[in-house]
């Protein structure tokens, strides 16, 4: 059964203060990872996807990151609006999609 | 036309009511999909429906009926629903099931049951 976790569950941060989001994975077989972003109260918005151990995407302030086990989302220098829950979801090849639990963001100014 | 749509944005319903969720995509996707979303927990899928045919139901309660009139149009029925059937529920579309382009989602109608 795929399986994911995230790490920190919540993470307050400075505004400029860069840090890193995990997301660990168990899976069959990896067809895809998903970065998505989720304000209150709104549906998820699509961040990445990422396919195999090695590939990176970046866009604007956010960077992902790949290996086979995890996923790392880097936000450098982070602004308040950055303010989000940022979910991972891992894909298999029996076309299984499996939301991790998400990181709380908090971006102070 | 790139967005999901989602009607109503909040609802509130009694134990004894029926009411409908509608969701529409004007991207042409072939799959669309509806899921449960409680407060700080991820979303959950509940029904997949792939070339307007259902696909997957998650073993949800029968006061939960999809529909999908058209490769549009995604409705979920709702009857009979319980307090903890209160949660977000949003609707997601994608080029085909399973695609790795990534979900659409809507922004989701805040459900309130009493």
């Amino acid at each position: 059964e795929d399986q994911v976790t995230q790490s920190p569950e919540a993470l307050r941060l400075q505004e400029g203060e860069s840090s890193s989001l995990n997301c660990s994975y168990t899976v069959s077989g990896l067809r895809g990872l998903f970065w998505y972003r989720q304000d209150p109260g709104k549906g998820p918005e699509f961040l990445f996807t990422l396919y195999s151990a090695g590939e990176e995407k970046e866009k604007e302030r956010l960077k992902a990151t790949l290996t086979k086990k995890e996923s790392f989302l880097h936000i450098t220098a982070p602004k308040p609006e950055d303010s989000a829950t940022y979910l991972c979801a891992v894909q298999d090849y029996g076309q299984n999609f499996v939301f991790g639990p998400g990181t709380r963001l908090s971006v102070l100014p | 036309d790139t967005e999901v749509t989602q009607t109503p944005k909040h609802l509130v319903m009694g134990m004894t009511n029926k009411k409908s969720l509608k969701c529409e995509q004007h991207m042409g996707h072939r799959a669309m999909y509806w899921y449960k979303q409680k407060a700080k927990k991820p979303p959950e899928l509940m029904f997949v429906y792939s070339y307007e045919k259902l696909s997957i139901n998650e073993s949800v309660p029968s006061r939960f009926s999809p529909e999908c009139p058209n490769s549009s149009l995604l409705n979920l029925h709702l009857h009979a629903l319980q307090p903890e059937d209160s949660a977000l529920y949003l609707c997601a579309s994608s080029q085909e099931e399973g695609s790795t382009y990534g979900y659409t989602f809507g922004s989701g109608t805040r459900l309130t049951v009493v």
